[in-house]
């Protein structure tokens, strides 16, 4: 079993706005880092360290975190943004590393 | 632009070993980050296997920890995963991925910020 929990499954309208959240209690000490993987593609990262996006990745993806939760906020959301997204982090130990179950991202 | 490459066999028979190895181009593995494996089986999420680090130090998955076997030649600038003892349930695509651990304002970070294509194992006799 994973030690971040996401929601298996959101929707949001064409250009409306969406969270996916990440729980777990590695986060009060580590952030996460977040991933995009659409079908037959290898994860994407799209926000590092708290909020920080990596060269190429739309600003209308941002990160955030407060207690044992993180979230990813996609502002405006849109068609080619369907695709599942990981969270991922250290585990409570801070040796080894945990993924969330992903949660699977639908633009209505 | 760093680049990673998984390679080795596609199919692998029950109780045999499955061998992967990552080729990295465009840096070093020597260059100080944590170079890990990460397997996804079909329609599921993904699970981190370990990863080594410049130093040769080595970290596994808890449930995998007694099968994995992880290396790295600086030489060839690639590392490595041996899988012993597999079965139907290691059928997955494997991916390798560069890890990074820093510390930020209010916490530490850590993130894999480049990834292989992903290499599909099948294990079946």
């Amino acid at each position: 079993s994973s030690e971040l929990t996401q929601d298996p499954a959101v929707s949001v309208a064409l250009g409306q706005t969406v969270r996916i959240t990440c729980q777990g209690d590695s986060l009060r000490s580590f952030y996460a880092g977040w991933y995009q993987q659409k079908p037959g593609q290898a994860p994407l990262l799209v926000i590092y360290a708290k909020n920080n996006r990596p060269s190429g990745i739309p600003d209308r993806f941002s990160g955030s975190s407060s207690g044992n939760t993180a979230s990813l906020t996609i502002t405006g959301a849109q068609a080619e943004d369907e695709a599942d997204y990981y969270c991922n982090s250290r585990d409570t130990s801070g040796n080894l590393v945990v993924f969330g179950g992903g949660t699977k991202l639908t633009v209505l | 632009q760093v680049q990673l490459q998984e390679s080795g066999p596609g199919l692998v028979k029950p109780s045999q070993t499955l061998s992967l190895t990552c080729t990295v181009s465009g840096g070093s593995i020597s260059s100080g980050y944590y170079w890990s494996w990460i397997r996804q089986p079909a329609g599921k999420g993904l699970e981190w296997i370990g990863r080594i680090q410049t130093s040769g130090s080595t970290d596994y998955n808890p449930s995998l920890k007694s099968r994995v076997t992880m290396s790295g030649d600086t030489s060839k600038n690639q590392f490595s995963l041996n899988l012993t003892s597999v079965t139907a349930a290691d059928t997955a695509v494997y991916y390798c991925a560069r890890g990074v651990l820093g510390i930020a304002l209010a916490g530490y970070y850590y993130y894999f910020d480049y990834w292989g294509q992903g290499a599909l194992v099948t294990v079946s006799s």
